[in-house]
């Protein structure tokens, strides 16, 4: 069974420290990991994916399969990066999106 | 850039009644999908649609549920007889291919009294 584990619910940073949002994940077979970010009275937005291996505003997210984890890094926070982020999981190929329960992330000024 | 859209984006129906969900898709995606998110609760997978046949779905999409490409452009989920459990944000997604990633819709939130 796929399961994915975000371990806080909230989070709260001052501008300009670093940011980890922690993601763990169980599956047995090669997953596809995501990064969804949901702005105030916004859509789901897609931020990352592991494949793409790239920066979004600043975001980083390596998959480490050794510890079964893709965690999201930021170096230094801004205050726009307050929302709710979800960590998420499908087989490869376009299949169903398992996602873990959210953190809602707070960059304090 | 295109955008899924989700009609109406609030919905209040009795319980027992029937409801239908709207979904407007990126026109050139193949893949579709709904979600729903229980008020407090993770995202959840119901169904995928390819194909014009259903390719995927969860335990929740039961008899009750169904989803329909009527007009090759609309996307929709009936739920035929709404229960007060089935309360919940519903989002649509939709994909362009085995390699593209889902694109959500703002949602519909579905309140049953």
């Amino acid at each position: 069974a796929q399961r994915v584990t975000q371990p806080e619910k909230l989070l709260s940073v001052f501008k300009g420290a670093p940011v980890e949002l922690k993601c763990n994940y169980s599956y047995s077979g090669s997953p596809e990991l995501f990064w969804y970010v949901q702005y105030s009275r916004q859509r789901l937005q897609l931020l990352l994916r592991h494949i793409s291996r790239e920066s979004i505003k600043g975001f980083t997210a390596d998959l480490n399969k050794g510890e079964t984890s893709f965690h999201l890094k930021k170096p230094f926070a801004q205050e726009e990066d307050s929302a709710m982020y979800y960590c998420a999981l499908s087989r490869q190929g376009a299949q169903k999106l398992v996602f873990g329960q959210g953190t809602r992330l707070t960059i304090n000024p | 850039e295109p955008e899924v859209t989700q009609t109406p984006s609030h919905q209040v129906t009795q319980m027992g009644q029937e409801v239908i969900l709207r979904c407007v898709p990126i026109s050139n995606h193949l893949y579709f999908y709904w979600y729903r998110q229980i008020l407090g609760q993770k995202v959840e997978f119901l169904v995928s649609f390819y194909n014009n046949e259903i390719s995927e779905k969860s335990e929740i999409f039961d008899d009750q549920f169904s989803v329909e490409r009527p007009d090759g452009s609309n996307f929709t989920l009936k739920i035929r007889s709404t229960k007060l459990e089935d309360s919940a944000m519903y989002f649509c997604a939709s994909g362009g291919s085995s390699n593209q990633p889902q694109h959500f819709g703002d949602g519909t939130r579905l309140s049953i009294l």
